[in-house]
């Protein structure tokens, strides 16, 4: 099972937009609305920000969103802040019951 | 408060086994499924196993990676996890993680034990 597809780096100034991609398959990402997505700061214990493709946990602000359309999921962060510098992972449920996470994606804010 | 404490880390030659640990605190540790991830230094995360609980028949479940190297289980009346690895080799270096596995998807992490697999 490969690594779900993401973009190296994304970056934007303060308040503006970033979306990260997450490109799989029809086996994981398309096959299965399990998809979720972690904030990772350097040296620190990964975040859930986004569960079930688009559900956001309680106490993540309303800036994090995601979607799916096909086999490519995204997480569109708003009104960027300083604090949302960290990397990024999807990850998905893929078929023979096992996860797969995405090669990570590190967010600048400028 | 949830909690996840990893222990059992530290320094192993290739071709030696290491039995990591993980304790669960402020919830119900057995009504939950468990799963190991790591992140060698550098570089990104991989899922590598994952045990449902007592209620789903403790299922287990491996990356290709590790899968009849590694061996994960539970002992829910003490609330811990365990990933027995075996026959370590150098690409193992890593940090390793303890989740809490909700349904189909991670919603608590542990701070992680590094691995180090060298002679």
């Amino acid at each position: 099972q490969s690594a779900l597809t993401q973009p190296p780096s994304a970056s934007g100034s303060p308040g503006q937009s970033v979306t990260i991609s997450c490109t799989g398959t029809s086996s994981d990402v398309g096959g299965y609305n399990y998809v979720s997505w972690y904030q990772h700061h350097p040296g620190k214990a990964p975040k859930l920000m986004i569960y079930e493709v688009s559900e956001r946990p309680s106490g993540v602000p309303h800036r994090f969103s995601g979607s799916k359309s096909g086999n490519t999921a995204s997480l569109t962060v708003s009104g960027l802040q300083a604090e949302d510098e960290a990397d990024y992972y999807c990850c998905s449920y893929a078929v023979g019951n096992i996860y797969v996470f995405g090669t990570g994606t590190k967010v600048t804010v400028l | 408060e949830v909690q996840l404490a990893e222990s059992g880390g530290g320094l192993v030659q290739p071709g030696r086994s290491l039995r990591l640990s993980c304790l669960g605190s402020g919830f119900r540790f057995g009504d939950y499924a468990v799963s190991w991830v790591r992140q060698v230094p550098g570089k990104g995360l991989e899922w590598i196993s994952f045990i449902t609980s007592k209620a789903y028949a403790e299922t287990t479940s491996y990356a290709a990676s590790v899968k009849g190297r590694f061996t994960i289980s539970r002992d829910d009346s003490n609330g811990v996890a365990y990933l027995q690895m075996n026959s370590l080799k150098t690409e193992d270096t890593a940090v390793y993680y303890c989740t809490r596995l909700g349904p189909n998807y991670t919603d608590y992490w542990g701070q992680g034990t590094l691995v180090t697999v060298s002679s």
